[in-house]
């Protein structure tokens, strides 16, 4: 158990619909990132907060958006959905930011696989 | 933008040999971190082996080694004494040491079965 929590941890939904993901990170933890891993483009980055704070951005959509409350939690939306955004959508976590101190492991949740039907 | 490349889709590994997985990189950057995660059909993302870039000694991590070739920006895993709990996908993957975020740029995965 990596500490970092995910919900749910399956999801199914229509087209055009939107979801919402969450993610607890580890207790201490400040930062927070979202992965998605599909198929076809592999496991893709797309957008870290740290203490409440938008970091980083990957190539996330945008119909996509996210944020972090301030007691870390995070929260990934998905909104106007399509057939290509199913894929394992991953949160991670890690005490610090970036940069020279950002040598510490990102523990990982075991995703929310999301099914667009 | 970093790049990282895994040219093997998959390998097989007859219990207890060992193997070793490729990963090359592409990076402007003098200080980075490289690593190498497992997912087993659990889907949890572990983290197997870290190499800082300066550093120039090979990580080791008990059956799990690198071998860092910073000038060549190759970055391999070798597994010793392979056992069935290694059967997963295996992904490489760099973190800048430079930029202002943290995000790890993976790699396509290599998918590792282990024979016995």
């Amino acid at each position: 158990d990596s500490g970092v929590t995910q919900t749910p941890k399956h999801l199914i939904t229509a087209t055009g619909q939107r979801v919402t993901l969450r993610c607890s990170p580890r207790s201490g933890d400040l930062s927070v990132y979202w992965y998605q891993q599909s198929l076809d483009q592999g496991l893709q980055f797309l957008i870290q907060y740290y203490n409440g704070e938008e970091r980083a951005k990957g190539n996330i959509l945008e119909r996509f958006s996210a944020q972090q409350f301030p007691d870390l939690h995070s929260e990934l939306n998905l909104s106007s959905l399509e057939l290509g955004d199913s894929a394992l959508y991953f949160c991670a976590s890690s005490v610090v930011s970036g940069g020279f101190f950002g040598n510490t492991e990102a523990f990982f949740g075991q995703g929310t696989r999301l099914t667009v039907v | 933008a970093q790049t990282v490349t895994q040219s093997q889709p998959e390998m097989s590994v007859q219990e207890a040999e060992t193997v070793t997985l490729s990963c090359t990189y592409d990076t402007s950057e003098s200080d980075y971190y490289l690593f190498w995660y497992k997912q087993p059909p659990s889907r949890q993302m572990i983290l197997v082996i870290r190499q800082e870039a300066y550093k120039q000694q090979n990580a080791t991590e008990n059956r799990f080694s690198v071998n860092f070739q910073k000038a060549a920006k190759s970055f391999s895993l070798k597994i010793s004494d392979s056992q069935l709990g290694d059967a997963a996908m295996y992904f490489c993957a760099y973190r800048s040491a430079l930029e202002y975020g943290n995000k790890l740029v993976f790699g396509a995965g290599t998918i590792l079965r282990v024979k016995s």
